[in-house]
């Protein structure tokens, strides 16, 4: 079935270094690839996403990179900062659903 | 982004009963789904709720247990029936406001069964 596979499960950065996180997904119909941020005791925030007719997408801090041929998306943060601190999930899909990844708990420290 | 309000935001039920959850949005959405997450795991889609028709429920998911109303295209309702302790969780629902697929969480339903 469906499937996305997120690692790592855990990351622990120093303030200012950069965190990448990576995820593979199994249906070769998935277009669009989002990004969430969840902090302690609140919803799930869009952070970024990307479609798959993009190789690369990049907010200020944060990028998201896809490689549809092996299946494989990340996001990378640069500058961490100890509001990056929170748990982050990728997602594969399209329109009428999404597969969520089981999650990456990213702490920085100061 | 769409405004998203769920009640109740916490509820705490004895096992065996029943409790409905709301969902409100201050536009008109084409797409509602429903997601449940229990403590410290990802969100697993219970089901997709479409005005007009019946929802599509996913696998593990039945109506019986998990009822869904969407009567209009700003209001959705998910029931938790006949409750048991494994039924605690947070219920989010979440809606794809335009013609993308980019779906925003509400806040969510903090469920506890006793």
């Amino acid at each position: 079935g469906e499937n996305v596979e997120q690692h790592p499960s855990t990351l622990s950065v120093q303030e200012g270094d950069s965190a990448v996180i990576k995820c593979t997904y199994s249906d070769s119909a998935s277009n669009y690839f989002p990004w969430y941020k969840q902090e302690l005791g609140k919803r799930p925030q869009l952070i970024i996403d990307i479609r798959s007719n993009v190789g690369e997408k990049k907010d200020q801090r944060i990028a998201v990179t896809l490689n549809k041929t092996a299946k494989h998306f990340s996001l990378h943060i640069t500058e961490t900062q100890p509001e990056d601190s929170a748990v982050y999930f990728c997602a594969a899909g399209g329109y009428n659903k999404l597969i969520f990844g089981a999650g990456t708990r990213l702490a920085v420290h100061p | 982004s769409a405004v998203i309000s769920q009640k109740p935001s916490r509820d705490i039920c004895q096992r065996g009963t029943s409790l409905t959850i709301q969902c409100q949005v201050d536009s008109q959405v084409t797409m509602m789904f429903w997601y449940r997450q229990q403590p410290g795991q990802s969100l697993t889609l219970i089901a997709t709720a479409n005005q007009g028709s019946e929802a599509t429920y996913e696998s593990g998911f039945v109506i019986d247990k998990f009822p869904i109303s969407r009567p209009n295209l700003t209001f959705s309702t998910l029931t938790v029936s006949n409750m048991s302790p494994e039924d605690s969780s947070i219920y989010l629902c979440s809606v794809g406001p335009d013609v993308t697929e980019t779906q925003y969480f509400g806040p969510g339903t903090r469920l506890l069964v006793l």
